[in-house]
């Protein structure tokens, strides 16, 4: 599994644009990038998966660079409520395969 | 949206008991999971089921650990014999084909 790396904590404002990177500078051929949101005393929860390039969804935006060995996580607009910890994982996308989770990224978003 | 429910949310016992904590999965998924978050520490995967048996675990998985489905709905984590350090919350998830995996809210299992 593909080691990731990303920033132990992060403090944002109401109403900005936050932006996570994590690196992977292992990620295999078959890897997916994928980051999960984990609120306290509640079950991580998935946010986005991507390969490669650009995807988006009504949360996130998630950007990977051709090499793969970075990705970003972009929260537009984050509220109080966006408070939570991030997780970025590595690996491919087997079905029953177990998550492995980091120390993630710590967003604290204030008013 | 479908979920993941747990119950209980929280668990009391004393070393040595055993415990049982169970999981109602998604519907139509096949994959099940146990993973544990001692506080302040980072998620843990323990053990996942699928077909009725185990398709890999943790080393935290010893011989006090057992998983099993035994009505065809809920999915239970069996800890035989507590210790103090088994103190935790214990998290059921269940995957779809593309292993999105789905967490419940969680049980917190406090050994005294």
């Amino acid at each position: 599994l593909a080691k990731t790396t990303q920033p132990i904590s992060m403090d944002s404002y109401e109403g900005q644009e936050v932006n996570i990177t994590c690196s992977h500078n292992n990620i295999a051929t078959n890897d997916y990038i994928t980051w999960y949101q984990q609120f306290p005393s509640q079950g991580p929860r998935f946010i986005i998966q991507g390969y490669k390039t650009k995807v988006t969804n009504e949360v996130a935006s998630l950007f990977i660079p051709a090499d793969r060995k970075s990705s970003t996580l972009s929260l537009p607009r984050v509220s109080l409520s966006d408070t939570a910890v991030y997780y970025c994982l590595v690996g491919d996308r087997e079905y029953g395969n177990k998550l492995v989770f980091g120390a993630g990224t710590i967003l604290r978003v204030k008013s | 949206e479908p979920e993941v429910t747990q119950t209980p949310s929280h668990q009391v016992t004393q070393m040595g008991q055993e415990v049982i904590l169970r999981c109602v999965p998604i519907s139509n998924h096949l994959y099940f999971y146990w993973y544990r978050q001692i506080l302040g520490q980072k998620v843990e995967f323990l053990v996942s089921f699928y077909n009725n048996e185990i398709s890999e675990k943790s080393e935290i998985f010893d011989d006090q650990f057992s998983v099993e489905r035994p009505d065809g709905s809920n999915f239970t984590l069996k800890i035989r014999s507590t210790k103090l350090e088994d103190s935790a919350m214990y998290f059921c998830a269940t995957s779809d084909r593309e292993n999105e995996q789905y967490f419940g809210p969680g049980t917190r299992l406090t050994v005294t």
